[in-house]
């Protein structure tokens, strides 16, 4: 079984919809991280939890808002979807230690 | 200016060749630096991880850091085809953040 999981693998909506983007893991890590890749500019941060009462803005949280729901669970919300959130999404996790981060399998989001 | 830059290539070697994969970063502080391969759709996964000065050498990669020229390197010998990926950088950031910094990558393609 994968350690970290996200779902939906794929997801297709419309401008204004609200949308939910699921992860979860069962490595026992702490700390979750969510992540867009656009082709060419790498992965961007959205989001970063370092425990069920810690959340944290990454780079480009405007337009997107997230829950930790407990310390294996950590969703994404988009809460009035926009074309140019049309990304891959990615989940990671890591331990704190030497903050190695564990993907998860992506979100390939289409917003028409 | 882009805190973790690389070259985005393509990179193209013929199988065999060494591939080498460079990678400047601007947070003078850092101490952990990360390089993971992406193949096309899927997540990334982590190659090396390295945090002193000087060389790492697991089986055909090496990383190589240099924190006062502010470079890191990944070096693959015998390339193969599988290799065939994009190779992501990612510096850790100094401070109580402790995030991850990603380069855009560089697309390395190994012919046969």
């Amino acid at each position: 079984d994968a350690d970290v999981t996200q779902t939906p693998r794929n997801r297709i909506t419309k401008t204004g919809k609200r949308i939910m983007l699921e992860c979860s893991q069962t490595k026992g890590h702490d700390r979750m991280y969510w992540y867009r890749q656009d082709p060419g500019l790498g992965l961007q941060l959205i989001y970063y939890s370092f425990d069920v009462k810690d959340i944290n803005k990454g780079e480009i949280s405007d337009g997107y808002s997230v829950s930790r729901q407990a310390q294996a669970k950590f969703s994404l919300s988009l809460e009035s979807a926009i074309p140019n959130q049309t990304a891959l999404y990615f989940c990671a996790t890591s331990d704190g230690a030497q903050e190695t981060q564990y993907f998860g399998p992506g979100t390939r989001l289409l917003v028409l | 200016q882009k805190e973790v830059e690389q070259n985005s290539g393509p990179l193209s070697v013929p199988e065999g060749a060494i591939a080498s994969l460079n990678c400047t970063y601007s947070d003078r502080g850092s101490q952990s630096f990360f390089w993971y391969r992406q193949y096309s759709g899927k997540s990334p996964e982590l190659i090396m991880s390295i945090y002193s000065n000087g060389d790492k050498e697991d089986g055909r990669f090496t990383a190589q850091l240099n924190k006062a020229s502010q470079y890191v390197s990944l070096l693959i010998r015998d390339s193969q085809p599988s290799d065939s990926a994009t190779y992501l950088c990612a510096v850790l950031s100094t401070g109580s953040a402790r995030q991850l910094t990603f380069g855009s990558g560089t697309q390395l393609t190994v012919l046969p």
